[in-house]
């Protein structure tokens, strides 16, 4: 099983600044990689596939890069909407194997 | 646009079967891995299982002796069959899909739909 570990738990930023979040996985996925956000009480969304694309609808503050086994997740000048926890999976192997959540705070 | 709208029991006793069945509407292409995703209250994401239109499955090896996930085409619906419940299996429960693009290979994948959830809670 490929476990996906994401750093920091808890980032806090304030509104407007960057948010840089890091997934890295246990052996290379490729790029199969998605990231998701999660609000209180509500499914996780899809922000990005294929670790670099963005889903429909979603606007371009949030960016995705990295490949093998290192990956980030990039949202530029937060908005309040944007703070929620963020998860990646992995869909190279099976089980498909998500990361264990940043949650992306106000300071 | 697909809308996924699931329904099932919330409230089970430890040994008893959780059943949850998501209905499909409005489908756009081919095929689908049809999945089941649980969050354990104020904790992650554990991926359960999949399925396709094809029947071809995957599961989760921590939960594969107990889980069963089926596709009904014709009715528009998959569903999920957890035995033997414990505390542990006490989770909101997630059904999702992703489109199985031929174009894009064998990675096509991302859980772009997603059901509401349910609260399922396993107590005698």
């Amino acid at each position: 099983e490929v476990v996906m570990t994401q750093s920091p738990a808890t980032l806090s930023v304030s509104p407007g600044e960057r948010a840089t979040l890091s997934c890295r996985a246990s052996q290379s996925v490729s790029s199969n990689l998605a990231w998701y956000q999660q609000k209180p009480g509500q499914a996780p969304r899809l922000l990005i596939y294929g670790a670099s694309t963005r889903a429909t609808g979603i606007p371009a503050t949030f960016s995705g890069s990295g490949s093998g086994t290192e990956f980030t997740l990039t949202i530029t000048s937060l908005q309040s909407e944007d703070f929620a926890v963020y998860y990646c999976q992995q869909y190279d192997n099976w089980p498909r194997t998500f990361g264990q959540g940043t949650k992306v705070e106000i300071k | 646009q697909v809308q996924l709208q699931q329904w099932g029991a919330g409230l089970l006793k430890p040994s008893e079967t959780l059943s949850l069945t998501c209905d499909v509407y409005g489908r756009a292409f081919n095929d689908y891995y049809w999945s089941w995703i649980r969050q354990p209250p104020g904790k992650g994401l554990e991926w359960i299982g999949e399925i396709t239109d094809s029947e071809s499955s995957n599961y989760n090896p921590s939960l594969k002796s107990r889980v069963t996930i089926s596709v009904d085409t014709a009715k528009n619906q998959f569903s999920l069959k957890l035995t033997s419940v414990t505390a542990a299996d006490t989770a909101v429960y997630y059904c999702a899909a992703s489109p199985r693009l031929a174009f894009e290979g064998p990675w096509s994948y991302r859980l772009a739909y997603w059901g509401q959830g349910t609260l399922v809670t396993v107590s005698s």
